[in-house]
């Protein structure tokens, strides 16, 4: 059965980064893209990118350009996220989403990863 | 950037009610491309219609969607206990996606 398995809790300080990992299995990898969206405590969703496992291409909300990175290794079929220049209202968790390309909607999801800044 | 606006923010009915929310958006979506989403307490996010108006896999029939260009509804017929949650909304267009705030569906 298709899994999405996130990389476990983080707490940062103010300035740094995290790298927040998601493991896919039980379909074919290169062929969906793989999103990021955040929900910060009590909050909405808030979309901030995606990438092409095929190709690596990646494609940002405009929000988070410059500051947030994805990454992919096909050979292990995980996405990786890193936000830098983290501030408290980065504390949220994120979720990885995929989506079948073309069809612009997320039919699977995540467990997510919490993730807090604080000094 | 197309912004979406659920309403109301908060719904409260019982059981066996009919529930109606509404996701409006700031200029026309495609219907191709709107999409529903029910979230329960610590859990992510559950695709629920996509397409406006189709139904996800394994998604009883008491949940329907419907609408064009700006306003969107979804109609769950007759609530269950296990439908009260929080229910986004969320598009595609001009190269971004983005989601509506929720709407909270509380007994």
């Amino acid at each position: 059965q298709v899994q999405l398995v996130q990389s476990g809790a983080e707490v940062k300080k103010p300035g740094a980064s995290v790298k927040v990992s998601c493991k896919a299995s039980g379909y074919t990898f290169t062929s969906y893209f793989m999103h990021w969206v955040r929900q910060a405590p009590g909050q909405g969703l808030e979309w901030m990118g995606r990438i092409n496992p095929s190709d690596a291409h990646i494609h940002h909300a405009q929000k988070f350009q410059g500051r947030v990175t994805m990454t992919r290794d096909t050979s292990t079929s995980t996405v990786y996220m890193e936000v830098s220049s983290l501030t408290s209202e980065d504390t949220a968790v994120y979720y990885c989403a995929r989506e079948l390309e073309g069809t612009c909607y997320f039919d699977f999801w995540g467990q997510g990863t919490l993730v807090t800044v604080s000094s | 950037e197309i912004v979406l606006t659920q309403s109301p923010g908060t719904l409260s009915l019982s059981p066996g009610e009919r529930a109606t929310l509404s996701c409006r958006a700031s200029q026309s979506v495609s219907s191709s491309y709107l999409t529903w989403y029910q979230q329960k307490p610590d859990q992510a996010p559950r695709l629920l219609i996509y397409g406006a108006s189709s139904r996800a896999i394994g998604i009883p029939d008491r949940f329907s969607g419907s609408g064009s260009g700006t306003d969107f509804t979804l109609t769950i017929s007759r609530l269950e206990p296990e439908d009260f949650a929080v229910y986004y909304c969320q598009q595609y267009g001009s190269s971004q996606y983005t989601f509506g705030q929720g709407t909270k569906l509380e007994i």
